[in-house]
């Protein structure tokens, strides 16, 4: 299995512009987490998602960030507009559905520098 | 809310030296814990967790890890480590009444070992 896979791995943009990310989840898994890395804030929970369905999105900071998961094998985060203080590493997560299975695996994150 | 608290944020080490990682959490009831492990510039990786039964649990790298329950800790440790252990050390837990199967994070411990 190839894991977690996310798009861009980095990712440069001007303030103003609008930025999608991108994950997908572990085939088979149904329950995929979006998580921000910063070195001010540690790891915070943006989002998550069980069977497409969002859960919980009260990690989500502003209006300007929304998340989407339109089938099982694809999500996308996306903000509009961005600015300097996005910039973090977004990280991806997965779990699979089989009951007693917690762990989370993560994707390789994008880095994101909003200028 | 539950809560998990890493209150080393900085360990320096040399080679060879012992580790003691610390964690604590606040949730009272059955909780499932993890540690983590981000190598620099890596996503996070899962080292070991405690579910039920032994308390004292093995992970991966020689890393193992204690549940106390009457100390709400989890604590990692390591007799030698060693130059490659260099990364930053999460702690997480999943408590049983979370019907979304979240983790809950620790701010993470950056560990550096000098050669």
């Amino acid at each position: 299995d190839a894991g977690v896979i996310q798009s861009p791995r980095h990712e440069v943009t001007e303030m103003g512009q609008e930025v999608t990310l991108r994950c997908k989840p572990i085939s088979g898994h149904n329950s995929l987490f979006w998580y921000r890395q910063t070195m001010m804030r540690g790891l915070e929970l943006l989002i998550y998602f069980n069977n497409n369905v969002p859960i919980d999105d009260s990690g989500m900071p502003e209006d300007r960030f929304s998340a989407k998961m339109p089938n099982a094998s694809f999500s996308t985060l996306k903000i509009q507009p961005s600015e300097p203080r996005d910039s973090a590493v977004y990280f991806c997560a997965s779990r699979p559905g089989t009951s007693g299975i917690y762990e989370q695996f993560f994707g390789p994150g994008t880095r994101l520098t909003v200028l | 809310a539950q809560s998990v608290s890493q209150h080393n944020h900085h360990v320096i080490l040399s080679e060879a030296a012992s580790l003691e990682l610390g964690c604590n959490y606040s949730y009272g009831g059955t909780v499932n814990l993890f540690w983590y492990v981000q190598y620099p510039g890596q996503h996070l990786q899962l080292l070991l967790k405690y579910f039920s039964g032994d308390p004292l649990v093995k992970g991966i790298k020689g890393f193992e890890a204690e549940f106390i329950k009457s100390k709400f800790s989890f604590n990692l440790r390591k007799p030698s480590v060693q130059w490659s252990d260099t990364a930053e050390y999460f702690c997480a837990v999943r408590s049983k009444n979370n019907a979304g199967n979240m983790l809950t994070f620790g701010g993470g411990t950056r560990l550096m070992v000098k050669p």
